[in-house]
């Protein structure tokens, strides 16, 4: 089974403070992800990388920062963190869309609730 | 990509056949329908996708009428188990990108 993990269930910080969020992925896949998931807001793509060293801005890309070393490792940095990134933030992988008989298969981790005070 | 408008939530009961119907009027001729799951603090999973007529597997049919506006997620038989919440994407031709909407939150009682 593949398998994504997160670095942490639940997370908390303070306001200003650098935050590492670490996900590793078992699998080969090529892409990788990072979601925040609001209430009412539904989850919306923050970055998403499809090679090492490479990354796109999703849809909410402001406060946020990626860096992909390894193609089995995606971290997703918070420079100075502020309240209203207070969040769950999920991770997910996947193989290229054109690669796949599946496209847009992707598979999630648990998921890591930070709270920013 | 497409937008997708799906009910907010839908209530059932066990044993009965859950129908979530999706709507993407603005589907391109290479998208795909993809439905995903997601339970309480769980990230979504996948269930099942399709690009046009009717595609079933174990957990769920999909049907898709020929002018591909809208979709049906088809959950027959549902159990306690399937209470989550059920989100509707069109994947566009690269099929890396998802958006994912609000999802339908589906509650099965006893």
């Amino acid at each position: 089974d593949v398998k994504v993990t997160q670095s942490s269930r639940y997370l908390v910080k303070r306001t200003g403070e650098k935050v590492f969020l670490e996900c590793v992925q078992d699998m080969d896949h090529e892409n990788m992800f990072w979601y925040r998931q609001d209430p009412g807001l539904g989850l919306r793509l923050i970055y998403f990388s499809y090679d090492v060293k490479m990354k796109e801005k999703g849809d909410i890309p402001e406060g946020y920062s990626v860096s992909r070393e390894k193609k089995e490792r995606f971290s997703l940095i918070l420079e100075s963190a502020s309240t209203n990134q207070t969040s769950m933030y999920l991770c997910a992988s996947s193989f290229p869309g054109t690669a796949r008989n599946s496209r847009g298969e992707q598979f999630f981790g648990p998921g890591t609730r930070l709270t920013v005070l | 990509l497409a937008k997708t408008t799906q009910p907010i939530s839908m209530d059932s009961y066990e044993g009965q056949e859950v129908n979530i119907t999706c709507s993407h009027n603005n589907i391109a001729t290479n998208d795909y329908i993809t439905w995903y799951q997601q339970f309480p603090s769980q990230g979504p999973r996948f269930i099942i996708q399709g690009y046009k007529t009717k595609v079933t597997n174990e957990v769920a049919s999909l049907f898709i009428p020929a002018d591909r506006k809208s979709s049906t997620l088809s959950l027959p038989r549902v159990s306690l188990s399937d209470t989550a919440v059920y989100y509707c994407l069109v994947v566009g031709a690269a099929g890396n990108k998802l958006t994912f909407g609000g999802g339908t939150r589906v509650l099965v009682k006893p």
